[in-house]
Formats: C-alpha cells, structure tokens, sequence
C-alpha cells in the first residue's frame, strides 16, 4: 500500500534562511508527487507537482526515484511562507491522493 | 470563478446526535471527494463521487456515516450517530473528471470543523 511519511511536524527557520520540508513515499510504481499549502485561514491549495518540474513562490521539489524522497526546498524563507504544508501521492486510477501528515512551516523575524 | 462552498463552518454536537455536512461544488467539476483530517493528520478519503454514482467509499465507516450526491452537484455527508473520534475538520473537493491516468487538480473548500463532546 502507498504511504507517505512526513516526519518533522513542525519546521522553525529564521527569515532568509534556507527551508528544506522532508517528504518520503512508499509506492512500488511510478508516482506522482505534489505539494499543498494551507495559509491560515485560507483552504488547502496544490503549491507544485514534481512533473511540472518548475518554481512556485521560489519552491521547488525534485523527486528521487532512489531515495522515494520528494523534499520541498526553498533557498531564501520569507515571513509569508508561514503555512501548513502537505505532501501528497498520486498512484493513478481514481484521482485518489494519499497526503501526508503535515508539517508547520514558522518563519521567524 | 467561485470555489468550492461548505456549510456550515463549524458545528458542535454530543456523542449519539447527528450531523449533516453540505457541499456544493466547483461548476462544471464532475468528481467531488469528501476527506477527514484529524487534527494533526493529513486529509484521509472518505468517499469519491463520478457525478451521482460513487467511486470510491473503502474508508467510509457505513455504520454511521453515510454521503449522497443526487443531481450529481451538490453533496451531503452525514454523521449519525456521531462518536468522540469523529471530532475532526470534513473537506470537501472537486475536480474535472478524475478517472484516467493523470492527476485532475482537486480544489479544496474551506472544511466543517465538527466538535463531538
């Protein structure tokens, strides 16, 4: 069965530090990958998927077939990319997602 | 374009009531989804819908949970009746047809929090 493993819950950088949000999967086919995004107070939103293979918000993820790892790495954090953020498979068939459990990304001054 | 319209926002109820959730979905959008997401899990599929028939609903707890989408637009899911663990925020989703073998973009709503004391 399709797992994907989120370990860190919570993530506190510094503004203008590095950001790197860990994301495994466990999937013996060729997956998809995303990532949502949940603002506070706002609804949950795909940030990018690895086959897009482009930067959002300066995000940017790349999938490791051989690692089954899809971390999401951003170079310079800023204050508004405080959010919850999900990792999320796509295995086909059905448009089912599995997500991850999350982790809370703190941007402080 | 108007995105994807839960009601109500929050909702309280005791063990043992019901509960009824309302989704309307994104105009045009044929696939509507409803997720569980326990506090401090992801969102979990309940039940998918192709318009009023059901894809998928594997994680559907049937004895007390039951979900409808009988014009193939809105949809309602329901609690009854409800217990301790079924605290959590309810998402609903919609997507263009989702049934091939690339991913259709699911658009999230803004969720019910139901509280179950």
């Amino acid at each position: 069965a399709q797992r994907v493993t989120q370990p860190e819950k919570l993530l506190s950088v510094f503004k203008g530090a590095p950001v790197e949000l860990k994301c495994n999967y466990s999937y013996s086919g060729s997956p998809e990958l995303f990532w949502y995004v949940q603002y506070s107070r706002q609804r949950l939103q795909l940030l990018l998927r690895h086959i897009s293979r482009e930067s959002i918000k300066g995000f940017t993820a790349d999938l490791n077939k051989g690692e089954t790892s899809f971390h999401l790495k951003k170079p310079f954090a800023q204050e508004e990319d405080s959010a919850m953020y999900y990792c999320a498979l796509f295995t086909g068939g059905g448009n089912k997602l599995t997500f991850g459990t999350g982790t809370q990304l703190k941007v402080e001054l | 374009e108007a995105g994807v319209a839960q009601s109500p926002r929050y909702k309280i109820i005791e063990k043992r009531q019901s509960v009824a959730f309302w989704c309307n979905p994104i105009s045009g959008h044929a696939t509507l989804y409803w997720y569980q997401q326990i506090l401090g899990q992801g969102p979990k599929l309940l039940i998918q819908f192709q318009n009023n028939g059901v894809v998928d609903d594997s994680q559907l707890p049937k004895d007390r949970f039951s979900a409808e989408r009988l014009k193939g637009v809105d949809s309602t899911l329901k609690i009854q009746p409800a217990k301790l663990e079924d605290s959590a925020v309810y998402l609903c989703a919609s997507s263009d047809t989702g049934l091939g073998d690339s991913y259709n973009e699911q658009f999230f709503g803004p969720g019910t929090r139901l509280t179950v004391l």
